[in-house]
């Protein structure tokens, strides 16, 4: 199993620009969700599903997007890019269930000019 | 106040010795995770415990339920030991999701 990829590994936009991150995981969990990591700060959620079709809102929602087509794919949009938004962004994903582990991704470095 | 805190912010130790990284956490949760970041690296998922003790390896972490509290010891400190640490919890409001809160992560050096 390749468990959960991220593309791109890094990214340079310029703001206002918008682009997709990628995440896929090879493990048929229901579970995915997106976080962004800052300096200084623990990691936030930005969105998750819990299955295909099925999306929510986390802690810092605004300004990205998301969609679940596939239980396998969930990309995360950012839809006019920001400075606020240079981060290192982190997939993950996990089974249902508050016992279950979660898998991360290796991260996408985001800088926005 | 941040839900999880975390203590040390930063460790430096001496390669051998015994050490251990807190968490406190100030909501009720149905599980409590570590994961490891390795500098520039992903995370990795240490343990998830809800209760008691687990040990992995050179690795040992511990849960107070009633006084909201979970520590992490690494025995036999190794230079490879060194990441950061982060602990986070799963809120029992968090429903059916795997919503997790995450502490800001304790960096440990570990030096030869």
């Amino acid at each position: 199993n390749a468990g959960v990829t991220q593309t791109p590994k890094f990214q340079v936009l310029k703001t206002g620009q918008s682009m997709t991150l990628q995440c896929a995981q090879d493990m048929n969990h229901e579970y995915m969700s997106w976080y962004r990591q800052d300096p200084g700060m623990g990691l936030r959620l930005i969105h998750y599903s819990v299955g295909a079709g099925i999306t929510d809102q986390g802690e810092v929602p605004n300004g990205y997007n998301v969609s679940r087509s596939t239980t396998e794919d969930f990309p995360l949009r950012l839809l006019s890019a920001a400075p606020s938004q240079t981060s290192v962004y982190f997939c993950a994903s996990g089974s249902r269930g508050y016992q279950e582990t979660q898998y991360f991704g290796p991260g996408t470095r985001l800088l926005v000019l | 106040k941040n839900e999880v805190e975390q203590s040390p912010q930063n460790l430096t130790a001496q390669e051998g010795e015994f050490i251990t990284i807190n968490c406190s956490y100030s909501v009720g949760i149905s599980a409590l995770h570590w994961l490891q970041q390795h500098p520039g690296g992903g995370i990795v998922s240490l343990f998830m415990l809800s209760s008691g003790k687990k040990k992995h390896g050179r690795l040992i972490a511990t849960i107070n339920i009633q006084e909201k509290h979970s520590s992490l010891h690494i025995t036999a400190s190794h230079p490879r030991d060194s990441a950061v640490y982060i602990c986070a919890v799963r809120p029992d409001y968090g429903g059916a999701t795997n919503k997790l809160i995450f502490g800001t992560g304790t960096l440990l050096a570990v030096q030869p």
